[in-house]
C-alpha cells in the first residue's frame, strides 16, 4: 500500500536558525496536504499543493511539491518559539489521505 | 468554521471493559475518520466512514469497531479493553473523499486503560 515517509523524525533548533522537513511518498499523489499539531494539540491544516512543482508560501513556512508529484518540503526561515510542535504530511491517493509519522520542533530561545 | 468535538478529554478504563468514544461534526461532512496516535508511531488510521451506516477498516481495525447511524456522529467502539489500546484517539472529519480532501480533527481522547 502508500507509504509516506517524512524525515527527520525530530528537529531542534536554536531560535532564528531554518529548518526543514521533508516528506516522501512510494507512489504518485493527486495532492500533499501539510498539518502541525503544538504540543497537548491536535493536527491543524496548514495548507494543500495539488500541481507539479507548486510552491507556496505562509509568512516564513515555504512548502514545496516535487516535480514527479512524489515529494514535499516544508521550510521555515528564522525559527521563532511559536513554531513548536510537531508538522505532520498528508499525501493524498486513490480516495485516501495517508499521513507520515510527523517531524517534532523544538525551538531553543 | 467547522468543528469536530469528541466526548470526553481524558478517560481511564480498566481492562476487559467496553469502552464507547463519540466524535460529533457539524459541517455535514461526508467521511469520518478514527486514528490513533502514539509517539514515535504517527497517525494510524482505525476505521473510516463515507456515509451513514457505511464504514471500512483502517491500517489498525483489530480490537475496535465502529458505529455511524447518523451523519454528524462517528463512534468507535472497544469491545473488551486491553492496556495496549491505552493511546490518544483523534476523530477527524472531511467534506469528500474525492481528491482526499482537507481532515478536520477533534481535540483528542486520552484513553488509559488499567
Amino acid at each position: 500500500g502508500q507509504q509516506v515517509m517524512q524525515i527527520p523524525q525530530y528537529q531542534h533548533v536554536q531560535e532564528g536558525e531554518d529548518f526543514t522537513t521533508y516528506c516522501n511518498s512510494s507512489t504518485t499523489l493527486s495532492n500533499i496536504q501539510w498539518y502541525k499539531q503544538r504540543p497537548g494539540g491536535h493536527p491543524v491544516f496548514l495548507i494543500q499543493l495539488v500541481k507539479s512543482g507548486e510552491v507556496k508560501k505562509q509568512k516564513r513556512l515555504t512548502f514545496q511539491f516535487g516535480e514527479a508529484k512524489k515529494n514535499s518540503s516544508l521550510h521555515i526561515t528564522a525559527t521563532q518559539t511559536t513554531d513548536v510542535g510537531t508538522y505532520f504530511c498528508a499525501g493524498g491517493s486513490n480516495y485516501k489521505l495517508t499521513f507520515g509519522k510527523g517531524t517534532l520542533l523544538t525551538v531553543n530561545p | 468554521d467547522v468543528k469536530v468535538t469528541q466526548s470526553s478529554r481524558y478517560l481511564v478504563k480498566r481492562t476487559g471493559e467496553k469502552v464507547f468514544l463519540e466524535c460529533v461534526q457539524d459541517m455535514d461532512h461526508e467521511n469520518m475518520f478514527w486514528y490513533r496516535q502514539d509517539p514515535g508511531l504517527g497517525l494510524r488510521l482505525i476505521y473510516f466512514s463515507y456515509d451513514v451506516k457505511m464504514k471500512e477498516k483502517g491500517d489498525i481495525p483489530e480490537g475496535y469497531s465502529v458505529s455511524r447511524e447518523k451523519k454528524e456522529r462517528f463512534s468507535l467502539i472497544l469491545e473488551s479493553a486491553s492496556t495496549n489500546q491505552t493511546s490518544m484517539y483523534l476523530c477527524a472529519s472531511s467534506l469528500a473523499l474525492l481528491g482526499a480532501d482537507t481532515q478536520y480533527f477533534g481535540p483528542g481522547t486520552r484513553l488509559t486503560v488499567l
